[in-house]
């Protein structure tokens, strides 16, 4: 049973550049989680969604962030027009469908450098 | 009410020794409490977790307590190796909704 997949596992991205990163849940989880991580932190939440329905967004910035889970293929955690402050590392959870909610499975992480 | 506090921020411990990391929380609606071990470039791992109706929980060499009445809840790591070296987080939850503490980061000395 595969994990969580995550990719591009880093990304470099000029300033004002977008950057997509992407994740698959594990298989028989539809719940999707997206959490930012600043070096020497914890994890700040960002959006919890299921397939094609954004649940909670309330920890993502208002402007230039997005996400999605659409019906086929990955999540999508969209950031446009970086910055400098955007560098950070990404990691994408998910919890089962059905079972136990709680348990949230990491994903190796996407570490975003914004030059 | 959704901070969760953990301590200390690092920690130094002999091969051997025993490990403790302590988390404290304010809202009462958490009813689940992971602890999540990350190791430098990783993602997190579920490392054990443990519901509000048992006051411990142990798995091998990991243990929680918990302490219902003052919302606290601890981790212990057993006979620490070099290999425990990890940063290591607490979280408390209700349904869906996650809160991480800021983390520990373990060094244990061969």
């Amino acid at each position: 049973n595969a994990g969580v997949m995550q990719n591009p596992r880093h990304l470099v991205r000029r300033r004002g550049q977008e950057a997509r990163l992407r994740c698959s849940p594990m298989k028989g989880h539809s719940h999707v989680y997206w959490y930012r991580q600043l070096p020497e932190e914890g994890l700040k939440f960002m959006v919890y969604l299921q397939k094609e329905n954004i649940i909670d967004e309330s920890g993502m910035p208002k402007e230039r962030f997005s996400a999605e889970f659409p019906k086929e293929g990955p999540s999508i955690l969209r950031i446009q027009q970086v910055v400098r402050g955007d560098s950070a590392a990404y990691f994408c959870a998910s919890s089962p469908t059905s079972g136990s909610p709680d348990e949230q499975y990491f994903g190796p992480g996407t570490r975003l450098t914004v030059t | 009410q959704q901070q969760v506090k953990q301590s200390p921020q690092s920690l130094i411990v002999q091969k051997g020794g025993i490990s403790i990391i302590n988390c404290a929380y304010e809202n009462t609606a958490f009813d689940y409490f992971p602890w999540y071990q990350q190791f430098p470039g990783k993602g997190p791992a579920l490392l054990i977790a443990i519901r509000p109706d048992v006051s411990e929980k142990k798995e091998g060499r990991f243990t929680i307590s918990f302490n219902k009445s003052a919302k606290q809840f601890s981790l212990h790591i057993m006979d620490s190796q070099p290999g425990d070296s990890a940063t290591y987080f607490c979280a408390a939850s209700y349904g869906q909704n996650f809160v991480f503490g800021p983390g520990t980061r373990l060094s244990v000395l061969p």
